[in-house]
Formats: C-alpha cells, structure tokens, sequence
C-alpha cells in the first residue's frame, strides 16, 4: 500500500543547529515527493517539491530509492523555521500526507 | 489575491444537524480536495475533484458529501455530523493533479461536533 512515514512527531533543536526531518514512503512505481510547512496561524503550503531539485529557505530533499526516503535537510536551523512539517507523496491522482513533524527552534 | 476561501471558519454544532462547509477559489483550477486533519494522523484526504462534475472519495469519505457544480466551488456537506467528525478541515486546490502543480490550501475550518 502506498503510504508515507514520518516517524518524528517533534523535533528540538538550537537556533544554528543542523536539521534532518525524515520521511520515508511506500510506492510501488517512481515516486513524486513533495515538503509542506505550516507556520503558526498560517495556511499549509508548499515548500518544496523533488522533481524541481530546488533549495527554499536553506532547505533541501534528496530522493532517495534505495532507501525510500525523502529527508528534509537544512545545515543551521532559524527560529522563524519552527512550524510543522508535513512530506507527501503523490499517489495517481491525490496526495498522500504523512502525520508531520512539528520543528521547534530554540534561539 | 489569489486564494482559497473556505466558510465558515469555525463552527460548534450538535449531533445530526445538517452543516455545509464551503469552499471557493478564484484561480481557475481544475482540481480540488477536501482534508481533514487530526493530532497524531495528519491530513487525510476525504473527497476529491478532478473538474466540474467529477468526484471521487479519497481515503475517509465516510458521513461526508460533496458536489462540484461550478468550477470555482466545492462544497463538503455533513449530512447528519457526529462527534467523530470534530477536527479541522482544508480545502485546497490546484491547477489540476500534474507533479508540478502546488496545492493552494485555505485556511481551515475547525469544526467541532457536540
């Protein structure tokens, strides 16, 4: 079954501090990724998406199929980086959410 | 300004009376869904729609209706709501389901059934 996996619920770190938010998924086929970020009383919304390749906020992902993974990686974490992370993968026609991970940056 | 609306923003209400949450964007997209989201199981979707005219259940469409008479609305009806379908409700949209193409998401709905 196609599912995706974020085993974190939170994760703490220190402002300047290395981040890895893990994601790995299930899917039988080539896999379409994507990170959405929900920040305080702010709409969900894309952050970014693996076929794009692209680095937003510092962040970047790496496809990787051997490990079916989808990790969100940024080098020094910001406090304005705290919110809820969300990895998603698409399955035909709709999206399939993990359950998050809630990134709290300490200054 | 390009968006998602979605109406009403919150709302308490009892068991077994009839609510429609609405739902409208202005960006002529074709596709759009309804989520719902919960502590611990993130978003889940509900109900889906591909165009006008067109729906499909997602993964918990269960006590949960929609139609998609214009393109621009997609409204998720309640028929008879119960305490189980307490949570916090997204619409979103997006041009249509094509990888490259972002969900625009509104600002939920946080329902709460008594």
């Amino acid at each position: 079954a196609q599912r995706v996996t974020q085993p974190e619920k939170l994760l703490s770190v220190f402002k300047g501090a290395p981040v890895e938010l893990k994601c790995n998924y299930s899917y039988s086929g080539s896999p379409e990724l994507f990170w959405y970020v929900q920040y305080s009383r702010q709409r969900l919304q894309l952050l970014l998406r693996h076929i794009s390749r692209e680095s937003i906020k510092g962040f970047t992902a790496d496809l990787n199929k051997g490990e079916t993974s989808f990790h969100l990686k940024k080098p020094f974490a910001q406090e304005e980086d705290s919110a809820m992370y969300y990895c998603a993968l698409k399955n035909t026609d709709k999206l399939i959410f993990g359950t998050g991970t809630r990134l709290q940056v300490f200054p | 300004e390009a968006q998602v609306t979605q109406n009403p923003r919150y709302l308490i209400t009892v068991t077994g009376k009839k609510l429609t949450v609405t739902c409208s964007q202005n960006m002529n997209h074709e596709y759009m869904s309804w989520y719902r989201q919960d502590p611990g199981l993130g978003l889940r979707q509900i109900y889906y729609s591909m165009n006008v005219e067109v729906t499909d259940k997602g993964d918990v469409p269960e006590g949960y209706k929609v139609s998609r008479k214009e393109k621009r609305n997609f409204p998720l009806i309640l028929e008879s709501p119960s305490p189980n379908q307490t949570s916090l409700y997204f619409c979103a949209s997006s041009l249509s389901i094509l990888s490259y193409n972002e969900q625009f998401f509104g600002p939920g709905t946080r329902l709460t059934v008594l």
